[in-house]
């Protein structure tokens, strides 16, 4: 059971370049998240989806895309490349709904994928 | 305008002694509050929960305590162990929403 997949672990990039984040969930989750962490900023939501087809923006949507075309994978897209995104990205999911007590699991997290813009 | 506060970067303790992480918020809507531990080059990994309608949660060495008054929650680490060094984060979810907002994150440090 592998859980949270993210593709690739690490990527260097030039301004202005495009590439795709993939992350893939074997855990038949129905939500799934785009997290970036920084230095001091924690951990901040890009976009999100709940179910297949479906997204939504978070806390920093600019100059990104997702694509949710089969539930068991979101795709980051960077289509121009900024150095301010310079980041590693985490990949979460979840299942459906709300959660029944305290003590519960809510987010499941991918390793990272570490991706630096010159 | 940041809605969970992490206001202590970092924080070093002596091993055996107790772990206490703050975390604050300003959105009364939050419903479900988490902590998640994250060690160098590896994801977040869940440490332990808690439902607004509760004002306390343990699980072994950790307990979450839920001021809802106070818009306050902080994880207590008793006793501290050096495998217990990481950054912690405080999370929040905003009732009837799926968005999981988190704190900017604790670096503690559990001395030997």
């Amino acid at each position: 059971n592998a859980g949270v997949t993210q593709t690739p672990k690490f990527r260097v990039l030039k301004t202005g370049q495009s590439m795709t984040l993939l992350c893939a969930q074997d855990m038949n989750h129905e939500y799934m998240y785009w997290y970036r962490q920084d230095p001091g900023m924690g951990l901040r939501l890009i976009h999100y989806s709940v179910g297949e087809g479906t997204t939504a923006k978070g806390e920093v949507p600019d100059g990104y895309n997702v694509s949710r075309l089969k539930k068991q994978n979101f795709l980051l897209g960077l289509e121009s490349a900024a150095p301010s995104q310079t980041s590693v990205y985490f990949c979460a999911s979840s299942y459906k709904g709300i959660p029944l007590g305290s003590g519960a699991n809510v987010l499941t997290f991918g390793a990272g994928s570490r991706l630096t813009v010159l | 305008d940041q809605q969970v506060k992490q206001n202590s970067p970092s924080l070093s303790v002596q091993e055996g002694r107790i772990s206490i992480l703050n975390c604050d918020y300003t959105n009364s809507m939050f419903d479900y509050f988490l902590w998640y531990k994250k060690y160098p080059a590896e994801g977040p990994t869940f440490l332990i929960s808690i439902s607004s309608i509760k004002d306390k949660n343990e699980d072994g060495r950790f307990t979450v305590f839920l001021n809802k008054s106070a818009k306050h929650l902080s994880l207590h680490i008793v006793p501290s162990q050096p495998g217990d060094s990481a950054v912690y984060f405080c999370a929040a979810r905003s009732s009837g929403t799926y968005k999981y907002i988190f704190g900017t994150g604790t670096r503690l440090k559990v001395l030997a």
